[in-house]
């Protein structure tokens, strides 16, 4: 049971435009809500956080948007650059699973140049 | 600058052998996790370790075991393995806390032949 899911593989977009890369979540216990970025051969990094209390939070060319009553955040990536090509995961934190995030699939964003 | 290490970044190993992935965190974390990344399934939690000598299944546990003797140090097992455990491993580290990020290793590729 995929508690966490991004639905787009992949994306696309031009250097300079805006990229949105989205999550959906089916665990109304997730109160906290993270995206890693990652590289080949690399490890995941922390990117930005959102916790259930707000709908926004932003971070230079990051926001993250939270809407509660759809399950759904997406991050928001202006203006995006060609190294910001690389998987993005968003992940969940809740009060049932402490510590342990639960991650979606991922989706590979290419920004061309 | 929190580092989480592991002790490999690439690995190659026969079907059957027993194999060690090591990973060591300097940032005294109480929580340590190891992770599997495979392509469209995101990262999924094998084992987590809360202290010492303490540890809890994640989501897939099977033909996979975990030690930790030191709280800077968490190791993952694989018993004997096998050609679907060939996988990218991800170690990290998180403090207790209910919105607390983790922090990943760089990652072991791993090939079972």
């Amino acid at each position: 049971d995929q508690q966490v899911k991004q639905n787009s593989p992949s994306l696309s977009v031009q250097e300079g435009r805006i990229s949105i890369l989205n999550c959906d979540y089916t665990n109304s216990m997730f109160d906290y809500f993270l995206w890693y970025k990652k590289y080949p051969a690399e490890g995941p990094t922390f990117l930005i956080s959102i916790s259930s209390i707000k709908d926004k939070n932003e971070d230079g060319r990051f926001t993250v948007f939270l809407n509660k009553s759809a399950k759904h955040l997406s991050l928001h990536i202006v203006p995006s650059q060609p190294g910001d090509s690389a998987v993005y995961f968003c992940a969940a934190l809740g009060e049932t699973s402490g510590s342990r995030l639960t991650f979606g699939e991922g989706t590979q964003l290419t920004v061309n140049p | 600058d929190v580092k989480v290490t592991q002790s490999s970044r690439y690995l190659v190993k026969r079907t059957g052998e027993k194999v060690f992935l090591e990973c060591v965190q300097d940032m005294d974390h109480e929580n340590m996790f190891w992770y599997r990344q495979d392509p469209g399934l995101g990262l999924r939690l094998i084992y987590f370790s809360y202290d010492v000598k303490m540890k809890e299944k994640g989501d897939i546990p099977e033909g996979y075991s975990v030690s930790r003797e030191k709280k800077e140090r968490f190791s993952l097992i694989l018993e004997s393995a096998s050609t679907n455990q060939t996988s990218m491993y991800l170690c990290a580290s998180s403090l207790v806390g209910r919105w607390t990020e983790a922090f990943f290793g760089q990652g072991t590729r791993l090939t079972v032949v």
